[in-house]
């Protein structure tokens, strides 16, 4: 099956300063989405890209998806307190979207 | 958007023993999912709960040992068999929400299972 391979495994920021995670497959996706999972919690649903290229925006976060459909990233620029959490990408397989492959994802930890 | 529960939100558990997770939604859904989150690690999907007949599971995970029931669009449940420690995870639900294209994904809070 497909596989989604995400780094970095962690990352330590000051808080201001910006935060990328990347998701990477040796296979072409259908689509990629993103979720946020706080320390404690289950994961949520950021968003989901479906085009070749496209490039989506929710306030401080900016999301890409690779014109091969290979990739993906997410950015947060001048990260805050409340953005700590594990990021996750992840791909569907088949006709569901909610059957997902998760990549490892990147804890993200933020000093104030 | 659809709100999602899960019964019992955490339980203690001594190995060779079962256990039954309870899934409900507020609303019908066509497609509902399990996966297990193992401790410091990402999700893993375990089965997709089909309404009115068998679930269909992944690759590693077997009926036997994970049977899933989806008596209607709004519930399932998951029961973890013969639970060793290596059971011990977060196990969460699924539900794909078809409202409006590109479709999105809800989880339910989980159901954290430690096995002694």
């Amino acid at each position: 099956g497909q596989q989604v391979m995400q780094i970095p495994q962690y990352q330590h920021v000051q808080e201001g300063e910006d935060f990328t995670t990347y998701c990477n497959s040796s296979t072409t996706l259908s689509n990629i989405q993103w979720y946020k999972q706080r320390p404690g919690g289950h994961p949520v649903f950021l968003i989901q890209l479906v085009k070749s290229g496209e490039v989506k925006k929710q306030k401080r976060l900016t999301f890409q998806f690779g014109e091969a459909k290979k990739n993906s990233s997410l950015h947060i620029t001048a990260t805050q307190t409340t953005d700590v959490g594990t990021y996750f990408c992840a791909s569907a397989g088949g006709t569901s979207y909610g059957k997902l492959t998760f990549g490892q994802g990147t804890i993200l930890t933020v000093h104030p | 958007s659809a709100v999602i529960s899960q019964k019992p939100s955490r339980d203690i558990c001594q190995r060779g023993t079962s256990l039954t997770i309870q899934c409900q939604v507020d609303s019908q859904v066509t497609m509902m999912f399990w996966y297990r989150q193992q401790p410091g690690q990402s999700l893993t999907l375990i089965a997709t709960a089909n309404q009115g007949s068998e679930a269909t599971y992944e690759s590693g995970f077997v009926i036997d040992k994970f049977p899933i029931s989806r008596p209607n669009l709004t519930f399932s449940t998951l029961t973890v068999s013969n639970m060793s420690p290596e059971d011990s995870s977060i196990y969460l639900c699924s539900v794909e929400t078809r409202d409006s294209f590109p479709y999105e994904q809800y989880f339910g809070p989980g159901t954290r299972l430690t096995v002694t």
